[in-house]
């Protein structure tokens, strides 16, 4: 087990482009979560799995964002119609059920131009 | 909600030197706190946690944590600061109950000069 994986590492796209990054948690762990990091900020959370359920959802997820799990491993995370906004670094974490703490992946830098 | 505050936003030790990185927290129910490391361009690394008994938490690399309900405070520690603890740390919380959304704080900037 190589821990929690994104790719890519980094992504720039122009904007209005759609983007798509994945996150393969650790394969015991049945949640993950995506964040969203901006510079000088902690992360924010987006989303929230337990298997392939999608439970919760941040305001900050607007429409242009989706996320799937659809076999409760691997996630996607969806952006649509980019902005300079969404420029951040994008974090996936995983834990198992009632654990306490979560493993985060290295994260996805994604850059609009 | 559960929220999470960082004072600090940079903390300059000389090596060799002790270190304290500060933190508060307000959470609804019995808090479960956490310390998360981060280096450039790289995702958050887990050093410590509180969730129930002993005060004083020990962590990754010689860090520990201090839990002070009556302060509400989570403050992290290093007897002897080294160069290579230069990083951005934060801390964050989550509720007892139910959904297990971690609350960070923005971070501290901690620099070890040598």
């Amino acid at each position: 087990d190589t821990g929690v994986s994104q790719d890519p590492r980094h992504k720039i796209t122009k904007r209005g482009q759609n983007v798509t990054f994945r996150c393969d948690p650790i394969s015991e762990h049945n949640r993950l979560y995506w964040y969203r990091q901006t510079l000088g900020q902690g992360p924010e959370f987006l989303t929230y799995f337990q298997n392939e359920a999608q439970l919760e959802k941040s305001r900050l997820l607007s429409d242009r964002f989706s996320a799937e799990r659809p076999k409760g491993s691997f996630s996607t995370l969806e952006i649509q119609r980019t902005e300079q906004g969404d420029s951040a670094m994008y974090l996936c974490a995983s834990s198992v059920d009632r654990g306490y703490g979560y493993t985060f992946g290295s994260g996805t830098r994604l850059t609009i131009v | 909600a559960q929220s999470v505050a960082q004072p600090e936003d940079q903390v300059n030790v000389a090596e060799g030197n002790p270190l304290t990185v500060k933190c508060t927290y307000s959470v609804s129910g019995n808090p479960y706190l956490f310390w998360y490391v981060q280096y450039p361009n790289r995702g958050l690394q887990f050093l410590l946690k509180y969730i129930t008994g002993d005060n004083l938490v020990k962590g990754s690399y010689g860090f520990e944590a201090e839990f002070n309900k009556s302060q509400t405070s989570f403050h992290l520690k290093k007897p002897s600061a080294l160069v290579s603890d230069s990083a951005l740390y934060f801390c964050a919380v989550r509720d007892g109950t139910g959904f297990q959304k971690l609350v960070f704080g923005t971070g501290t900037r901690l620099l070890v000069s040598p």
